[in-house]
């Protein structure tokens, strides 16, 4: 079975551009959540979608945006980009968005670099 | 009330070894602690995970201990080989948010 798929793997960008970052979760999975990676860091909490809906945000700023299709793929979009936003930003699926027992699996990445 | 504080930030172990990782949270609401292991430009990938109404988990060579009184939680990991070099990571979830809380990561290296 195919894991959790990012697109793309690296990406240039210079400061005040947009991004547009992309997930396919795991088959049967209906849940996505995106987290942002800094270099020597654990994994921040950005979003959290289930059934194509909302369910958690992190502590980021507006310019971060998400939305999960009827596919349950998603997308992260970042405007306005700045220099700190270099990171690596890891997409997670899980089969339910709630419950005790749910478990996230990560894709490899997208290496996003502002310059 | 949202941290989960990891200990130590790197570990050196010789060969068959026992390596232990630490973390510490604070938020009692947290009911999902599991672990992950990262490899140089990959993806954390999940190793194993414990929920708080039992003491010891083990999978194979890794084993979570965890305590509920003292809000803390280890990763011990036995016959460590150096294909355990990773870092590694600890976190904290509730069931209400989905949302993980990742401490600040392991370096291990693991000598042969």
């Amino acid at each position: 079975d195919a894991g959790v798929t990012q697109s793309p793997t690296h990406l240039i960008k210079t400061r005040g551009q947009h991004v547009t970052l992309r997930c396919s979760p795991i088959s049967g999975h209906k849940s996505v959540s995106w987290y942002q990676q800094v270099l020597g860091q654990g994994p921040q909490f950005i979003f959290q979608y289930y059934e194509k809906e909302e369910r958690g945000r992190g502590n980021f700023p507006d310019r971060f945006s998400a939305r999960q299709f009827p596919n349950y793929s998603s997308e992260l979009n970042v405007n306005a980009l700045l220099l700190g936003d270099s990171a690596l930003y890891l997409c997670a699926s899980s089969f339910g968005g709630r419950g005790p027992l749910y478990e996230q699996y990560f894709g490899p990445g997208t290496r996003l670099t502002v310059t | 009330q949202q941290q989960v504080k990891q200990s130590p930030q790197s570990l050196i172990v010789q060969k068959g070894g026992i390596s232990i990782i630490n973390c510490a949270y604070e938020n009692t609401a947290f009911d999902y602690f599991p672990w992950y292991q990262q490899f140089p430009g990959k993806g954390p990938a999940l190793l194993i995970a414990i929920r708080p109404d039992v003491s010891e988990k083990k999978e194979g060579r890794f084993t979570i201990s965890f305590n509920k009184s003292a809000k803390q939680f280890s990763l011990h990991i036995m016959d460590s080989q150096p294909g355990d070099s990773a870092t590694y990571f600890c976190a904290a979830g509730s069931g209400n948010t989905g949302k993980l809380i990742f401490g600040q990561g392991t370096t291990l290296q693991v000598k042969p």
